[in-house]
C-alpha cells in the first residue's frame, strides 16, 4: 500500500487564492518531499523537508511537517493558472534503503 | 546536461511480446528507480538500485526484471507483456539514500494490446 496519502484528491480554486494540500504517512521517515507533475510529463521536485525540520519555505511554497501526527502540508500562496498540476508527496523511509515512496497525489486546478 | 533520459517515449506491444525500457542519467547518481503510474494514481515503485551492481524489489515487481548495467544505466525488461502492464513508466535517479531530490525522466507510455 502507499506510504503517503494526499488530501484532498482534487482541489479547484481561483487565481490569487491559496492552495493547501495535505499528506499523511505511516512509518518513520528520513525526509518528505513534494513533487509537481504537469499533465503527461515527468515529476519535478519542489521542496524537501527533513524529519528534524518543522517548516520550510521556497518562494510561494510553504511546507510543514508534524512527525508526531505523521503528516505534512504544502501551501501554495497567491496561486496562478500555471500552478495547475498534480502534486505528490514522497517519503524516504529509514529502514528501506534508498526507496522513495509516493502518495496518490492531489490534482490542483487554478481557474483564471 | 540531459538529466535522466528514457527511451522509447511511446511503445505498443502485443500480449506476450518482450521489450526493454532504457534509462540513463548523467548526474553521477548512485540511486536509480523505476516506477509505473496508472491513470489517476500515484507512482508505484517497481524496482530500485541503491548503487551499481545492486537491485531490489519495490512494491510491484512481478512481471518485470531490471539490470543496473553501470552507474549511468538502469534498464527495465518486460519478458512477456500483459495488458495489466499498460501504464506510463518513469525512471528516476538521486544521490545516495535519497537525501536530496530525485530527478525524473519524461516517461515511457506503454500500451499492451
Amino acid at each position: 500500500s502507499q506510504q503517503g496519502e494526499e488530501d484532498p484528491q482534487a482541489l479547484s480554486i481561483q487565481e490569487g487564492e491559496n492552495a493547501t494540500m495535505n499528506c499523511s504517512y505511516k512509518t518513520s521517515i528520513n525526509n518528505l518531499q513534494w513533487y509537481r507533475q504537469n499533465s503527461g510529463r515527468g515529476l519535478v521536485h519542489l521542496i524537501l523537508i527533513r524529519s528534524n525540520e518543522r517548516e520550510k519555505h521556497s518562494g510561494r511554497l510553504r511546507v510543514t511537517l508534524d512527525t508526531s501526527k505523521k503528516s505534512s502540508s504544502l501551501l501554495i500562496t497567491a496561486s496562478r493558472a500555471a500552478d495547475t498540476a498534480s502534486y505528490f508527496c514522497a517519503t524516504l523511509v529509514e529502514t528501506s534503503g534508498s526507496r522513495l515512496t509516493f502518495g496518490e497525489g492531489t490534482q490542483l486546478t487554478v481557474n483564471p | 546536461n540531459a538529466g535522466v533520459t528514457q527511451t522509447p517515449k511511446f511503445q505498443v506491444l502485443k500480449t506476450g511480446q518482450s521489450m526493454t525500457l532504457q534509462c540513463a542519467q548523467d548526474m553521477n547518481h548512485n540511486s536509480m528507480y523505476w516506477y509505473r503510474q496508472d491513470p489517476g494514481m500515484g507512482l508505484r515503485l517497481i524496482y530500485y538500485s541503491a548503487s551499481e551492481g545492486t537491485t531490489d524489489k519495490g512494491e510491484v515487481p512481478n512481471g518485470y526484471n531490471v539490470s543496473r548495467l553501470n552507474k549511468r544505466e538502469f534498464s527495465l525488461r518486460l519478458e512477456s507483456a500483459a495488458p495489466s502492464q499498460t501504464s506510463v513508466y518513469f525512471c528516476a535517479s538521486s544521490r545516495p539514500r535519497g537525501v536530496t531530490e530525485a530527478f525524473f525522466g519524461q516517461g515511457t507510455r506503454l500500451t499492451v494490446v
